[in-house]
Formats: structure tokens, C-alpha cells, sequence
């Protein structure tokens, strides 16, 4: 069974801090997708990585895919309310081509 | 703009019920899917579709059926709908070999 974790589930924090939200699995991806998913919502799609090791970057948010693509992060920096939401990491399986969706990471950011 | 909809925000209905929730896509995605979201269990694939006339059973799919007659669109059918079925649904497309998902707003169900 292939599974993505995310840590942390949950993440409270004051506006103009930073963060990190962390996906991990045994499985190697052929591409991670980060989802933001606002209350009441469907998700909608941020970036895609691909490469093993690639950073992109969206504004003050900057994703990495981990070298041997079984892992990738996100980091926010400083902070607003408006990032506010549930932040969810989905890897592509090469064999199948289905996505393998992670739990999510809800975060409030506190003005 | 690119676009999913589907057809209810909020659905309540009674135990024993078949519940029909729709999906309709404006993308000419091949790929389309229905997925369960329930707190703390993420996203849970109920059945997908590849093709016109195409389904294949997802990590869920007791209780379940679907159908899909135009590329366009994909029906999530719910034969006796159950209290345990309370979820919120939601539909999505892709395309190409990133999968890369456009979701619609999704349907909140409540079976009581």
C-alpha cells in the first residue's frame, strides 16, 4: 500500500512567521502536486514538481521535491491570513497513473 | 475560465434514498473522478473514469456506481443511501500524463 504523509495535521500560527509542511513516503513519485483547499471548496492545484531535487517558487510559498522524489516540502514565508486552508500533497504513481493523496495540513494564520 | 461544476452545494436525504450527484467539465478532460473527503481521512477515490462508457472501481466504491454516457460529463450514483455516506463529495478532470486535477466546489451530503 503506498501512503503520503503530511506533518504536521494541523499548524496554528501568527501572521508574518514562517512555516514548513512536510510530505513523506517509502514510494517514489514520478511528480508531486500541492492542492490549497479553502473551506467549502474543492481543492485547486498550486505547482507541480517533477524533478528530483527542483524548488519552484510562487510568491512567498516555495516548494522542493526531494532528491530521490519520495518526499517534497513547503515553505511559507511570512505568513498571511489569507493562506489560510488546508494544504494537501497528492504523488503520482509512474505504473498506474493514479494520484496517492495525503491526508492534509489545515493551517490558520492569526492576524 | 476553465471550469468543473457540480450540480448541488448541500444534498440532504433520507436513509434508503438513491441519491444521483452530477459532474459536468468544460476542458475536454479525458480522465474524471469522484472522491469522498471526510476530516482526517483525506481524499478518498470512490471510482474514476478514462474514457466515454469506461469506469474502474477506486479505493471505495461498495455502495457506489457510476456513469459515464458523454465525455463531459460523470454521474456518481448512491443505489440506498446510508448515514455512513455523509461526506462531502468531489468531482474532478485531468488530462495528459501529469494528472494534474481541476476540482469542482464539491457536494456536502447528508443522509439522515
Amino acid at each position: 500500500t503506498q501512503l503520503l504523509e503530511q506533518s504536521p495535521q494541523f499548524l496554528s500560527i501568527q501572521e508574518g512567521e514562517n512555516l514548513t509542511v512536510y510530505c513523506n513516503s517509502s514510494s517514489v513519485f514520478s511528480s508531486l502536486q500541492w492542492y490549497r483547499q479553502e473551506p467549502g471548496e474543492g481543492p485547486v492545484l498550486l505547482v507541480t514538481v517533477v524533478t528530483g531535487g527542483e524548488v519552484k517558487k510562487l510568491k512567498r510559498l516555495t516548494f522542493q521535491f526531494g532528491d530521490a522524489r519520495k518526499d517534497s516540502s513547503l515553505h511559507i514565508t511570512a505568513a498571511q491570513p489569507g493562506d489560510t486552508g488546508l494544504y494537501l500533497c497528492a504523488g503520482l504513481v509512474d505504473s498506474n497513473y493514479q494520484l496517492i493523496w495525503g491526508a492534509g495540513t489545515k493551517l490558520i494564520i492569526k492576524p | 475560465d476553465v471550469k468543473v461544476t457540480q450540480s448541488s452545494r448541500y444534498l440532504v436525504k433520507r436513509t434508503g434514498e438513491k441519491v444521483f450527484l452530477e459532474c459536468v467539465q468544460d476542458m475536454d478532460h479525458e480522465n474524471m473522478f469522484w472522491y469522498r473527503q471526510d476530516p482526517g481521512l483525506g481524499l478518498r477515490l470512490i471510482y474514476f473514469s478514462y474514457d466515454v462508457k469506461m469506469k474502474e472501481k477506486g479505493d471505495i466504491p461498495e455502495g457506489y456506481s457510476v456513469s459515464r454516457e458523454k465525455k463531459e460529463r460523470f454521474s456518481l450514483i448512491l443505489e440506498s443511501a446510508s448515514t455512513n455516506q455523509t461526506s462531502m463529495y468531489l468531482c474532478a478532470s485531468s488530462k495528459g500524463q501529469l494528472r494534474e486535477a481541476f476540482f469542482g466546489q464539491g457536494t456536502r451530503l447528508t443522509v439522515v
